[in-house]
């Protein structure tokens, strides 16, 4: 079985701070992760994958994940966050070998102007 | 990207009456579709796996007779919500995977049974 947690329902940031959303996962063998961005009453936008070598993944509008083995973690960041990344963050996950892609809850990102 | 177009974005219908949506994969073949209902403030439920020419797999819980899905082509899925009723209301996404390992999503459809 796989999953994902994303232990923050909730990240507020001032814009130009660093912003940071975590996720864990578990999953057997070699995960593939990715991180996708739903803004109100749209479907979801992909943001970047770990697939395998560098940890760091970089991704689009200036967002990366750092990809962590040992701690089985794929946290996002953005060094300087604007207001206009104000959105639903989730983390997703599956196996090499599988084709169903699971979810984490979500994570909200609220960053005041 | 990918660009993967789901219509209608909304649509309203009346307790008893079915809806069809459409998930159309618009740059690339998709062999394989997957319908996701998400409830508010919340993630996506996966509710089955569409393969072009053979029958939808159905995620335990859903009702394939309620939520008949049809994927004639590689470009097309289509899901069908049969006798509406108002706890049917809900955000509907699709998504589609060519050769990459990500997949691509539809802009969702907000149904709302009346």
């Amino acid at each position: 079985a796989q999953s994902v947690a994303q232990p923050e329902d909730q990240v507020n940031v001032a814009e130009g701070n660093p912003l940071t959303v975590k996720c864990t996962y578990s999953v057997s063998g070699n995960p593939y992760l990715f991180w996708y961005v739903q803004y109100p009453n749209r479907g979801l936008q992909f943001l970047l994958k770990y697939i395998t070598g560098d940890n760091l993944v970089k991704g689009s509008y200036g967002f990366e994940a750092e990809f962590n083995k040992s701690q089985t973690s794929f946290h996002l960041k953005k060094p300087s966050a604007l207001v206009s990344d104000s959105a639903l963050y989730f983390c997703a996950v599956r196996g090499t070998n599988d084709y169903k892609l699971s979810f984490g809850a979500g994570t909200t990102v609220t960053v005041r102007a | 990207g990918a660009v993967v177009s789901q219509h209608p974005s909304r649509v309203i219908c009346k307790s008893g009456t079915s809806v069809k949506i459409e998930c159309r994969s618009l740059d690339f073949q998709a062999t394989t579709m997957f319908w996701y209902r998400q409830f508010p403030k919340q993630s996506l439920m996966l509710m089955a796996t569409s393969n072009e020419g053979s029958k939808a797999t159905y995620e335990q819980g859903v009702e394939k007779d309620k939520f008949l899905i049809n994927h004639a082509s590689l470009t097309l899925s289509t899901l069908t919500v049969t006798s509406a009723h108002p706890e049917d209301s809900s955000f509907y996404i699709c998504s589609a995977r060519q050769q990459v390992p990500e997949a691509f999503f539809g802009q969702g459809t907000r149904l709302t049974v009346v």
